[in-house]
C-alpha cells in the first residue's frame, strides 16, 4: 500500500548548521510532495512543497529536492535558528479517481537547534 | 482569522459515549479532509469530501466513525461508542480547487484533542 518513510526521527544541530531530513515514498503515481512544520500543541503548517515536474525548489533558507526515479525527496534547512526547532513532516499525495491530494505523511522528525 | 476552525479544542469523554466534532473550512475551499494524529506520529488520513460528496474513507475507519458535510461547507465527525484507543488529536484540513491538474496545499485547523477515559 501507500507508504512514506522519514529519517531521521530526531535531529540535533548547532545554531547556524544545516539540517537535512529525508523521505522515501512507495506510490510511483505520487506527484506532489509538501513539507509541514508542527510546533508543540499547534497545527501542522506548510513550509514548502514540490511537484513532480520540478527537481528542486528553494525558499530563503529552506530547499527541497526530489528524485522521482529513486522515489526520494529531502528537506534542507541552512543557517538553522532556534525557532526552527519543531517536528517536521514530509508527505506525498496519492490520487483517488479524479480527485487529488490525499496526503500520506511520514512519521516526523524532531529537529532541535541548540543555541 | 479566516483559517480552518475546529470545535471543540478539547473533549474528554467516558468510554462508550458518543462524541461529535465540527470543522469549518476556509470558505472558498471545496475539499475537506479529516486526519487523526497520535503522539509521535504523522497525521493519518481518515476521510475526504469534495463539496458534499464523501469520496474516500480510510480502511482504518471503523463503522463507529461517520462524517458528514451536508451543504458542502462545514463538516462533522462523529465517533460512536468511544474506546480508549480513539484518544488522539483529530485534525481537519481544507484545500481549494486544482488548477492545471496541480494539487493545491492542505491547510490544517488546530484540531480537537479527544481523551477517552
Amino acid at each position: 500500500g501507500e507508504n512514506v518513510e522519514q529519517h531521521p526521527s530526531t535531529l540535533s544541530v548547532q545554531e547556524g548548521d544545516s539540517a537535512v531530513i529525508k523521505c522515501t515514498y512507495s506510490d510511483s503515481a505520487s506527484n506532489y510532495f509538501p513539507w509541514y512544520k508542527q510546533e508543540l500543541g499547534k497545527r501542522p503548517q506548510l513550509i514548502i512543497d514540490i511537484r513532480s515536474n520540478v527537481g528542486e525548489k528553494k525558499d530563503q533558507r529552506i530547499a527541497v529536492t526530489l528524485n522521482k526515479t529513486a522515489k526520494h525527496f529531502s528537506l534542507h534547512i541552512t543557517e538553522t535558528q532556534p525557532e526552527d526547532s519543531a517536528v517536521y513532516f514530509c508527505a506525498a499525495s496519492s490520487r483517488y479517481g479524479g480527485a487529488t491530494n490525499k496526503l500520506i505523511f511520514g512519521t516526523g522528525t524532531l529537529l532541535a537547534v541548540q543555541p | 482569522d479566516t483559517g480552518v476552525s475546529q470545535n471543540p479544542r478539547h473533549k474528554i469523554t467516558k468510554r462508550g459515549q458518543n462524541v461529535t466534532f465540527r470543522c469549518d473550512p476556509i470558505s472558498e475551499h471545496n475539499r475537506l479532509y479529516w486526519y487523526r494524529q497520535t503522539l509521535g506520529q504523522g497525521p493519518e488520513f481518515l476521510t475526504y469530501f469534495q463539496n458534499e460528496a464523501q469520496l474516500e474513507k480510510s480502511r482504518l475507519l471503523s463503522d463507529r466513525f461517520s462524517a458528514e458535510r451536508p451543504k458542502g461547507s462545514f463538516s462533522t465527525l462523529e465517533i460512536q461508542r468511544t474506546e480508549q484507543g480513539d484518544s488522539a488529536m483529530y485534525l481537519c484540513a481544507s484545500s481549494g480547487r486544482d488548477s492545471l491538474s496541480y494539487n493545491s496545499p492542505l491547510h490544517f485547523g488546530n484540531g480537537t484533542r479527544l481523551t477517552v477515559t
